[in-house]
C-alpha cells in the first residue's frame, strides 16, 4: 500500500526541547517538502529537497533543520530557535524527474508547545 | 519572489449552486497548477490539475480554467454539495522538482 506516512499524529514539547518529526514515503519519489499551517492559514514552505543528499531552505526555514540521507525519509527537527512552533506540519513528495505532476501529503503532524 | 494570491478567502453557497474561486500568480515561468482539498486535521488531496498547454479542464462538477497571458486560473464546483465544505488551495510549480508555491486558501461553505 503505497503512501506518505508522517508520525507521530500528536506532539507535545516543551520549551527549549528540540524535537523530530518523521516524514516517510514509499513512492519511489525524488522530491519532498515540508510545510507549516498555522490556524486559518495558508501552507509556508519551510525545507524542501529535490534529490537524496539535497536540501533547498523555503520561506521560514530559521529554527527548523531537516536531513535528506534516504531517498524514502526527510525528517524535520523543529529547534529551541524557532520561537513559535506549535503549529501544524504537513509533508509532501513527488516525482521530481519527467512531466510536472501532483505531489501526495501526509496526514500532518499537530505539534504544541507546552 | 514568487507569488499566489487566491481569492475569497471564504465563500458560503446554497447547495446546488456554483463556486468559483480565483487565484493570480507572478512566476511567468510556471506551468503546472493543481488544486488541493483539504478536510479538517487532515493533508491536502489534489481535486484536478491543469497544465500551461491547455485552457481548460473537467472532470465531473469540477472544472479548472488557465489564462497564462493574465497569468491566473480559477477553479469551477458546480451542483455543489454538503461533502463539497473544505478549504480549497490553489498552487503554481515550474518543474517537477521545484517548490510549489500555495495560494493562501478558501474556506468553502455549503448551505442546506
Amino acid at each position: 500500500d503505497g503512501g506518505i506516512t508522517q508520525s507521530p499524529k500528536y506532539l507535545f514539547r516543551k520549551e527549549g526541547q528540540n524535537v523530530t518529526l518523521s516524514c516517510e514515503q514509499n513512492l519511489n519519489h525524488d522530491a519532498m517538502y515540508w510545510y507549516r499551517q498555522d490556524p486559518g492559514q495558508g501552507l509556508r514552505l519551510i525545507y524542501y529537497s529535490q534529490i537524496v543528499n539535497d536540501f533547498q531552505k523555503g520561506d521560514i526555514a530559521e529554527g527548523y533543520s531537516v536531513s535528506r540521507e534516504k531517498k524514502e525519509s526527510f525528517p524535520l527537527t523543529v529547534t529551541s530557535a524557532q520561537k513559535n512552533p506549535t503549529a501544524f506540519y504537513l509533508c509532501a513528495s513527488r516525482a521530481g524527474t519527467g512531466m510536472n505532476t501532483e505531489a501526495f501529503f501526509g496526514q500532518g503532524t499537530r505539534l504544541t508547545v507546552v | 519572489g514568487e507569488n499566489v494570491e487566491q481569492h475569497p478567502s471564504t465563500l458560503s453557497v446554497q447547495e446546488g449552486d456554483s463556486a468559483v474561486i480565483k487565484c493570480t500568480y507572478s512566476d511567468s515561468a510556471s506551468n503546472y497548477f493543481p488544486w488541493y482539498k483539504q478536510e479538517l486535521g487532515k493533508g491536502p488531496q489534489l481535486i484536478i490539475d491543469i497544465r500551461s498547454n491547455v485552457g481548460e479542464k473537467k472532470d465531473q462538477r469540477i472544472a479548472v480554467t488557465l489564462n497564462k497571458t493574465a497569468k491566473h486560473f480559477s477553479l469551477h464546483i458546480t451542483e455543489t454539495q454538503p461533502e463539497d465544505s473544505a478549504v480549497y488551495f490553489c498552487a503554481a510549480c515550474r518543474s517537477s522538482a521545484s517548490k510549489i508555491i500555495f495560494g493562501s486558501g478558501t474556506r468553502l461553505s455549503i448551505r442546506p
